[in-house]
């Protein structure tokens, strides 16, 4: 079936570490986005990417980093830099072009604990 | 700047009753407004997409409206039962150049329908 497959699920890192979250799709999609969701707040966009070699910074892009070599996959980096990284991780992803509803599909998120 | 307001933040009906979701916007300016639903720990289920060319949109115990004039959007989901408790979320796709793409998304109203 086709869809986005995040991974891994549960992620736990020490202070100081830079960690890589995975995001991966079959749609077809030109557009791919990373969110980060905090309890009792809404989605915020931390990058996103509309073509391949190609990202803009969304509104929370310090401390974070990503790269989209390939249509299907867009990494998230989270860096040391980045003071609260423990959070709700979601990827999503849309068509372009008059043959796409522009629907933005969701993946199940990627939860990064920082001990 | 487009602003997205869900009111209220959280409801409680018992089973059977219909369910009313309100989602407000600033701007009318969009190409589309779309309903998620998110349950706990887990990714974005996406509900309904309408164009801003629609009223409306059904899909089984769904109905979503939209008035671009007066900026608003209801969620309508009859006959409740208990395994629609969730968060719902509702995002609206701004009509400008340097926003494609970019959906700003309401904080969500939290659901529990009651046995």
């Amino acid at each position: 079936d086709g869809g986005i497959t995040q991974s891994p699920k549960y992620l736990f890192r020490k202070e100081g570490q830079n960690v890589t979250l995975s995001c991966e799709q079959n749609l077809n999609h030109d557009a791919m986005y990373w969110y980060r969701q905090d309890p009792g707040q809404g989605l915020r966009l931390i990058y996103y990417s509309q073509i391949v070699n190609d990202f803009q910074k969304g509104d929370i892009a310090e401390g974070y980093s990503v790269s989209r070599e390939k249509k299907e996959s867009f990494p998230l980096t989270v860096t040391s830099a980045q003071k609260n990284p423990t959070a709700f991780y979601l990827c999503a992803s849309k068509g372009r072009g008059p043959r796409n509803t522009g629907e933005l599909f969701f993946g199940e998120g990627s939860r990064l604990t920082v001990l | 700047k487009q602003e997205v307001t869900q009111i209220p933040a959280a409801l409680s009906v018992p089973e059977g009753e219909n369910l009313v979701l309100n989602c407000s916007f600033t701007d009318s300016a969009i190409y589309n407004l779309q309903w998620f639903r998110q349950d706990p720990g887990k990714g974005l289920t996406s509900l309904l997409l309408i164009q801003s060319s629609q009223r409306e949109q059904t899909s089984g115990r769904l109905n979503a409206s939209l008035d671009k004039s007066s900026g608003r959007s209801t969620l309508y989901i009859a006959a409740s039962q208990p395994g629609d408790s969730a968060t719902y979320l509702c995002a609206v796709d701004p009509m400008t150049t340097d926003s494609w793409g970019k959906l700003q998304f309401g904080a969500g109203t939290q659901v529990v329908v009651t046995p």
